[in-house]
């Protein structure tokens, strides 16, 4: 059902410092997991995925680790900058298909 | 990275009218495109998934009726908000499914901001 409308978890990082975003998910059964970003008034925008049979994935600036035991996720951002400040929402997928959208973390980035 | 866009990105409507949103896969086609609605600070909640050709499937507590979704193509999905209401207004957004090989990816349009008055 809907979800009730509470204020987004903050995290406040300093501009060149490294963040880490956490989520946590229900069900074990999912297939993979994907972080995205979503700018205000944006569409969100796909950072990086991770299929349940791995535990770390790398990309450019970010790395994404997943825990199955504890089911949790966690997005790290490198050397954090300005623009990476936006709402950042993990995913889990079922079936490739449906998408389960955990409820975000705002990042501020502090210049 | 696969294109998805929507059209119009911003509407205004009087209470009772009807309004269509458009969700186009620019460079792929997508079998699969799914509607969301986002209320503000609150996370994106799966509304439908429009499959082409065949009938959309509906979440829990969304009306079909409500919301009338038509996949006429592999790269178009419509979701017209039918008799809007003010608490109608939200943020619609679509995403399409791309299938590369194995490799299955969801990208999202850019969302279309809808106000009832």
């Amino acid at each position: 059902g809907e979800s009730v409308g509470l204020h987004l978890p903050t995290l406040s990082v300093q501009e060149g410092d490294n963040s880490i975003i956490n989520c946590a998910y229900s069900n074990s059964a999912s297939d993979y997991f994907i972080w995205y970003k979503q700018e205000s008034g944006k569409g969100p925008q796909f950072i990086i995925d991770i299929r349940s049979n791995m535990d770390k994935r790398q990309g450019q600036r970010v790395t994404v680790l997943l825990n199955k035991t504890v089911k949790h996720l966690s997005l790290q951002i490198a050397a954090t900058q300005p623009g990476d400040s936006a709402v950042y929402f993990c995913a889990e997928i079922r079936g490739y298909q449906k998408v389960t959208f955990g409820t975000g973390t705002k990042l501020q980035v502090i210049p | 990275g696969a294109v998805v866009s929507q059209h119009p990105s911003r509407v205004i409507c009087k209470s009772g009218t009807s309004v269509k949103i458009e969700c186009r896969s620019l460079d792929f086609q997508a079998t699969t495109m799914f509607w969301y609605r986002q209320f503000p600070k609150q996370s994106l909640m799966l509304m439908a998934t429009s499959n082409e050709g065949s009938k959309a499937t509906y979440e829990q507590g969304v009306e079909k009726d409500k919301f009338l979704i038509n996949h006429a193509s592999l790269t178009l999905s419509t979701l017209t908000v039918t008799s809007a209401h003010p608490e109608d207004s939200s943020f619609y957004i679509c995403s399409a499914r791309e299938l590369a090989g194995i490799q299955e990816t969801q990208y999202f349009g850019p969302g279309t901001r809808l106000l009832v008055l």
